[in-house]
């Protein structure tokens, strides 16, 4: 079965902390992947895109390991605003790019 | 900045009753899709569409459920007779090119 694995947290954090989370994913063939936020009872939200070489979009920057079939997300210099749920996102290879979505990883930041 | 809209926002039905979940995709793009988050759980995948017919869809989505674009601009899911696990948040999501989703505000249905 094609999983996508995160660690459920919560990771309880103050603010200005930095934090990083990890996903695994079992199935080698995955083409693409991404971070989404979801605060509660909304929707995914797109965070950023997860390229080979790696990415930063200000605060976050995402990594993507291949040979060990992770990626991780970390997030510097942490907001209050930054409490959400952070989901992770496999695309494997079929006809239009089946997502997978992992449980997601709960991030609190405290004063 | 366009967003895919969804209606209505909460769906109360009692088990057995068909109910049909409206969403209207990001004008230009391609490929739609319907997923459903059961509260507390992960969101999963239920049926992706392009060119006016269904390219993959999940175990979940079996033949209670079906999909339609009856236009240009609307994306409609029915579930033909509710069950009570049905209960769950639905959510459309659209993409311009099969990989880059963006999602709805959801509508949460409630089955009695």
């Amino acid at each position: 079965r094609k999983e996508v694995e995160q660690d459920p947290g919560p990771f309880n954090v103050p603010e200005g902390a930095t934090v990083a989370f990890n996903c695994t994913y079992s199935n080698s063939a995955s083409q693409s992947f991404f971070w989404y936020r979801q605060d509660c009872r909304k929707e995914p939200k797109l965070l950023m895109s997860v390229y080979s070489s790696g990415n930063e979009d200000g605060r976050f920057t995402a990594q993507l390991n291949r040979a060990s079939q992770y990626i991780s997300l970390l997030i510097r210099d942490s907001k209050l605003s930054d409490s959400a749920t952070y989901l992770c996102v496999v695309l494997q290879a079929g006809g239009s790019y089946i997502p997978t979505f992992g449980r997601g990883t709960s991030l609190i930041v405290h004063p | 900045e366009p967003e895919v809209t969804q209606t209505p926002s909460h769906q109360v039905t009692q088990m057995g009753q068909e109910v049909i979940l409206r969403c209207v995709p990001i004008s230009n793009h391609l490929y739609f899709y319907w997923y459903r988050q059961i509260l507390g759980q992960k969101v999963e995948f239920l049926v992706s569409f392009y060119n006016n017919e269904i390219s993959e869809k999940s175990e979940i989505f079996d033949d209670q459920f079906s999909v339609e674009r009856p236009d240009g601009s609307n994306f409609t899911l029915k579930i033909r007779s509710t069950k009570l696990e049905d209960s769950a948040m639905y959510f459309c999501a659209s993409s311009e090119a099969a990989r880059t989703q963006y999602f709805g505000p959801g509508t949460r249905l409630t089955v009695l």
